[in-house]
Order: C-alpha cells, then sequence, then structure tokens
C-alpha cells in the first residue's frame, strides 16, 4: 500500500508570490490534515479536510488555505508569501476524523523557502 | 497557549541505557496521546499511542506511562539504541484533533 506522497518535495520561492503545494493520502483515507514544522515551533496545525468540506483549521492567517478534492487529494496554498513561511509543510491522512484513537500517517513533507 | 509541551529540546544518552522522554499537557479534553518519531527529511511516524483511561502501553522497548493527575506522560526506551537518534514528538488528541509538543532530539551515543 502506498504512503502518503507529497508533492513536491523543494520549492524556492521569493517574498510576495503564492504557492500551491499537493497531497495525495494513503488510498482509502479520507482525512487529510497539514501542519508547520519550524525549527524550535515543533508541529502547527493547519487545517483539516474530510469529505471535501474543512473540519478544522488551526491559528494560521487567510493567507493560508486548503482545499480537498472528490478522491481525498488535498492542496494547501499560500499566498503573499513573507520570509517566515519558510518552513517544512508536512500533510498527514488517516481513515476518518473522530476516531478514538485517530493515529495520522505523515507524507514525507513540502521544504519551502522563501528568499 | 501551549497545550502540549515537551519542555526538554534535546537528551543525550549512552546506547544500551534508559531514555525517558517527558511531556506535560493542559488540556484535559485529551482522550488520547500518541508519540511520533522524526528523522531528519522525512515525515514523522507513529511510535505508540496511550488511552486515557490507560496509565501504561507498551510496545516492545518502548512504554508510555501517564499520569492523569498531574497531566504527564513518558516514553521509555530500553535498551537504546543509536538508530532511536530522532526527534520524538508528543501529541494529545481529541475528536481526532491532534495538538503536538515542540518535540525532544534523542541523541543515542555509541
Amino acid at each position: 500500500k502506498a504512503g502518503v506522497t507529497q508533492t513536491p518535495r523543494y520549492l524556492i520561492k521569493t517574498r510576495g508570490q503564492q504557492v500551491t503545494l499537493s497531497c495525495s493520502p494513503i488510498s482509502g483515507h479520507r482525512s487529510v490534515s497539514w501542519y508547520q514544522q519550524t525549527p524550535g515551533q515543533g508541529l502547527q496545525f493547519l487545517f483539516e479536510y474530510f469529505s471535501e468540506t474543512q473540519r478544522n483549521k488551526g491559528n494560521f492567517p487567510g493567507r493560508f488555505s486548503g482545499r480537498q478534492f472528490s478522491n481525498s487529494r488535498s492542496e494547501m496554498n499560500v499566498s503573499t508569501l513573507e520570509l517566515g513561511d519558510s518552513a517544512l509543510y508536512l500533510c498527514a491522512s488517516s481513515l476518518a476524523p473522530g476516531q478514538r484513537t485517530n493515529e495520522q500517517f505523515f507524507g514525507p513533507g513540502t521544504r519551502l523557502t522563501v528568499l | 497557549d501551549q497545550q502540549v509541551k515537551q519542555n526538554s529540546p534535546s537528551l543525550s544518552v549512552q546506547e544500551g541505557r534508559i531514555s525517558i522522554l517527558n511531556c506535560d499537557y493542559t488540556n484535559s479534553m485529551f482522550d488520547y496521546f500518541l508519540w511520533y518519531k522524526k528523522y531528519p527529511a522525512e515525515g514523522p511516524t507513529f511510535l505508540i499511542s496511550i488511552s486515557s483511561i490507560k496509565d501504561k502501553n507498551e510496545d516492545g522497548r518502548f512504554t508510555v506511562f501517564l499520569n492523569k493527575s498531574a497531566k504527564h506522560l513518558s516514553l521509555h526506551i530500553v535498551p537504546s539504541q543509536p538508530g532511536d537518534s530522532a526527534v520524538y514528538f508528543c501529541a494529545g488528541g481529541s475528536q481526532g484533533n491532534l495538538i503536538f509538543g515542540k518535540g525532544t532530539k534523542l541523541s543515542v551515543k555509541p
């Protein structure tokens, strides 16, 4: 069974640009969550999607948005990039939200560098 | 407001000895906790979990202890191996939502 895949793996952008990252969950998983990892801040929750609907959102500005497609694939978009957006963006999939032990399976991440 | 805290950014242990990674939480609504391990350039991988109704869960060399009254959990690795060197994240979960700590970097020296 293929794991969670994320594309691209590495990305370099300049301030003010926008970026779109893609995530394909494990087959059969319908819930996709996005996290931002920066040194010293750990994993910070961005948002979660289930059945094409945003179920939860973390404490990030509106420049960060996402969506989920009918095949459960998800994209996240960051507009008007800032230097502080440089981070590893991780996608995690799980069967469905609300499970008691909702183990999430992570992809390898997309390393975004904003110059 | 950090709901999950890992107060030690790093830990160094000799091979064969015990590694103890600690995690404190403030949210009483968490009904399960998970530990993830992360190597550089890879996504986190699930290690072990514990339900809030338990106080201990064991899986091979890994044991997680939960003290609900102290809102504290710990991960014990015995014996520690050089391949255990990684960043360990503790996470609290409720209704499918996970809140992660900032991680502890474990170095196991041969």
